[in-house]
């Protein structure tokens, strides 16, 4: 069984500062990884991809990834209230479909 | 922008009612897919097609069936509803074959069955 594993949360931050989201897949084998964003009541909006080792930045949004750990992580800077919201990550371990994670619930507390 | 449309936003059945939930999208995908989410549990594939008139059984088929007729729709049909199909349903597609370039997701379907 394929998993992709992310704490829960709740992750509560203040205004304005980083948000650091984490997530770790099993299979060896993956090769393209997501970060979906959904707020509540909706549904999930791509919001970054990577598909190589090391950092990728898009705005106040940097993704990580570290395939000999098989870790992949999400960094929001200057985090506002409006980024409260559930993050999901999602892997591509070959093929067709992904596998998501359970999704992180983020707070940014005003 | 990539519209991923679902034919219902809330949906009430009764129990040993068969339904369908028709997704549809307008850019020409080839690959379509039916997840559904639970609190706890999160996104499950329960099908997915690469083309018209083919599909693969995703990690939860059992109890749901799908028809893609044409490219642009695909529908997730419960036999027989029951109450543990109590969930949210969500439909995504996407163009690469490998999945590169992610899912656009429709904006869900909370299917209550009573």
């Amino acid at each position: 069984q394929k998993e992709v594993e992310q704490n829960s949360g709740p992750l509560s931050v203040p205004e304005g500062a980083i948000a650091s989201l984490n997530c770790t897949y099993s299979d060896r084998g993956s090769q393209s990884f997501f970060w979906y964003r959904q707020y509540s009541g909706k549904s999930p909006e791509l919001i970054m991809s990577i598909y190589s080792n090391g950092d990728k930045e898009d705005g106040r949004f940097t993704a990580q990834l570290n395939k000999a750990s098989q870790y992949v992580s999400l960094l929001i800077r200057d985090s506002q209230p409006s980024d409260s919201a559930t993050y999901l990550c999602a892997v591509n371990p070959g093929g067709q479909n992904f596998v998501f994670g359970p999704g992180t619930r983020l707070s940014v507390l005003p | 922008d990539v519209k991923v449309t679902q034919s219902s936003r809330y949906l009430v059945k009764r129990t040993g009612e068969k339904v369908f939930l028709e997704c549809v999208q307008d850019m020409d995908h080839e690959n379509m897919f039916w997840y559904r989410q639970d609190p706890g549990l999160g996104l499950r594939l329960i099908y997915f097609s690469y083309d018209v008139k083919m599909k693969e059984k995703g990690d939860i088929p059992e109890g749901y069936s799908v028809s893609r007729e044409k490219k642009e729709r695909f529908s997730l049909i419960l036999e027989s509803a029951s109450t543990n199909q109590t969930s949210m349903y969500l439909c995504a597609s996407s163009s690469s074959p490998w999945g590169g370039g992610g899912y656009t997701f429709g904006s869900g379907t909370r299917l209550t069955v009573v």
